[in-house]
């Protein structure tokens, strides 16, 4: 069964730094990849997803992730945060055979130091 | 409405007592996800609705839980007597079949005193 692995579970920045956020995958067959942001009281939003093709995958809001199938991860990154990208991020994957399962992450909340 | 809408946003509710928390997903989305977000945790599957198609209630974590959709419009979720564990927010999600992309409701927040 497949299962999503993020390291941090918190990760405080200072705005205007670059930051990265850690997502590892476990699956055997080849999967669908998404980003997910929850903002405080609210529901989860896609923030980016990656299908096929390139592996650098831009979303919203000026994030990126990209896809390595060798390292099996999918790192979320962003060059300058600011204070409205403070947030729960999710990373959440689903096999191409069985698209309806979506597993997500635990979680990475995300603070931004002014 | 343009987005999926859940009622309540919140619920109190005393321990013993039954809940219904209602979905209503984006018009024409034939998937239907329920969660369960506890405090700082991560999302729990509690239950899918694809179609027509027999629900996947493997996510539900007691008897007490349960689920139903009438084709592909509302979905309510039940907890009968409730107990303190119950509390956390219910997520609600849609999506069209296909490549898996969910939109998520505000959530109701239950909390069983």
């Amino acid at each position: 069964a497949q299962s999503v692995t993020q390291l941090d579970s918190q990760v405080p920045v200072f705005e205007e730094a670059p930051v990265e956020l850690r997502c590892n995958y476990s699956s055997s067959v080849s999967v669908y990849l998404f980003w997910y942001v929850q903002y405080p009281n609210q529901g989860l939003q896609l923030l980016l997803k990656y299908l096929s093709g390139s592996t650098l995958v831009k979303g919203i809001n000026g994030f990126e992730a990209e896809f390595n199938k060798s390292q099996t991860s999918f790192h979320l990154r962003k060059p300058s945060v600011h204070i409205s990208d403070t947030a729960e991020y999710f990373c959440a994957v689903s096999l191409k055979t069985s698209y309806d399962k979506v597993i997500f992450g635990p979680g990475t909340s995300l603070s931004v130091i002014p | 409405g343009a987005g999926v809408s859940q009622s309540p946003s919140n619920k109190v509710t005393e321990k013993g007592k039954d809940v219904e928390l209602r979905c209503d997903p984006i018009s024409g989305h034939t998937a239907l996800y329920w969660y369960r977000q506890r405090l700082g945790q991560g999302l729990e599957f509690l239950i899918y609705f694809q179609g027509n198609s027999a629900p996947d209630k493997s996510g539900l974590p007691s008897d007490r839980f349960s689920a139903e959709r009438t084709g592909e419009s509302v979905s309510t979720l039940t907890i009968q007597r409730t107990q303190q564990e119950d509390s956390a927010v219910y997520l609600c999600a849609s999506s069209l079949t296909g490549v898996n992309i969910q939109y998520f409701g505000a959530g109701t927040r239950l909390s069983v005193l």
